[in-house]
């Protein structure tokens, strides 16, 4: 079980919009800074979002984030079969001992 | 353009010790944080714990009893020991650069470059 909530998959079709939700909490979410990381099938997570919303460079502006109280959205426009991956928020959690990286379970990503 | 390799066994022994290293190109190990990531085959990532170039550590509680992270800056290497290992201990283990801040009573942290990753099975 996660420490942070993803919806298990989401899917749309190419050239279409779609978001993906990542829900914690307070000492969480709540109070820190959200990464977004994509993994395309057999490779290693790449980074997306820093800093709730920030890009990498490379990154092409299709892809966003934001975040609102203890809930993060990463926001991908102009859908592509390449986009097809699983996608993974993580933020920093004060709960843990000495605190420490938590992340959600994955939102797979369907571009029908 | 920083890259990051790791390297150790493929298949270890249940309640033997999992090693693995990783080494740092492209840019020095005297900086930032150094971590190691998990992921077991068709689930969720999980944070194992990082090491700062100074030495310093932090763990993730679930695996702190058996974890130990140390760096070599000569080598530009971190590594990964983890003790005691079952079945569960079967996952993909990545390493990464880690970015952590504190400030204005938040946490930033992300993490970037990501080495290629390494499947390690516990399995008698």
């Amino acid at each position: 079980q996660s420490v942070l909530t993803q919806p298990p998959s989401v899917s749309a079709a190419p050239g279409q919009k779609v978001t993906i939700s990542c829900s914690g909490s307070s000492s969480n979410i709540g109070n820190n800074y959200v990464s977004w990381y994509q993994q395309l099938p057999g490779t290693a997570p790449q980074l997306l979002i820093y800093e709730n919303n920030k890009r990498p460079s490379g990154i092409p502006d299709r892809f966003s984030g934001s975040k609102s109280g203890t809930s993060a959205t990463l926001g991908i426009t102009g859908l592509q079969t390449g986009d097809e991956a699983d996608y993974y928020c993580g933020t920093w959690d004060s709960s843990l001992s000495a605190g420490g990286v938590v992340f959600g379970g994955g939102t797979k990503l369907t571009v029908l | 353009q920083m890259q990051l390799q790791e390297s150790g066994p493929g298949l270890v022994k249940p309640s033997e010790t999992l090693s693995l290293t990783c080494t740092v190109s492209g840019g020095s190990i005297s900086s930032y944080y150094w971590s190691w990531i998990r992921q077991p085959p068709g689930k969720g990532l999980e944070w194992i714990g990082h090491i700062h170039y100074s030495g310093s550590t932090n763990y993730n509680p679930s695996l702190k009893s058996r974890v130990t992270i140390s760096v070599d800056t000569s080598k530009n290497q971190f590594s990964l020991k983890l003790s005691s290992v079952t079945a569960a201990d079967t996952a993909g283990y990545y390493c990464a650069r880690g970015r952590y801040y504190y400030g204005s009573g938040s946490y930033y942290s992300w993490f970037d470059p990501w080495g290629q990753g390494t499947l390690v099975t516990v399995s008698s």
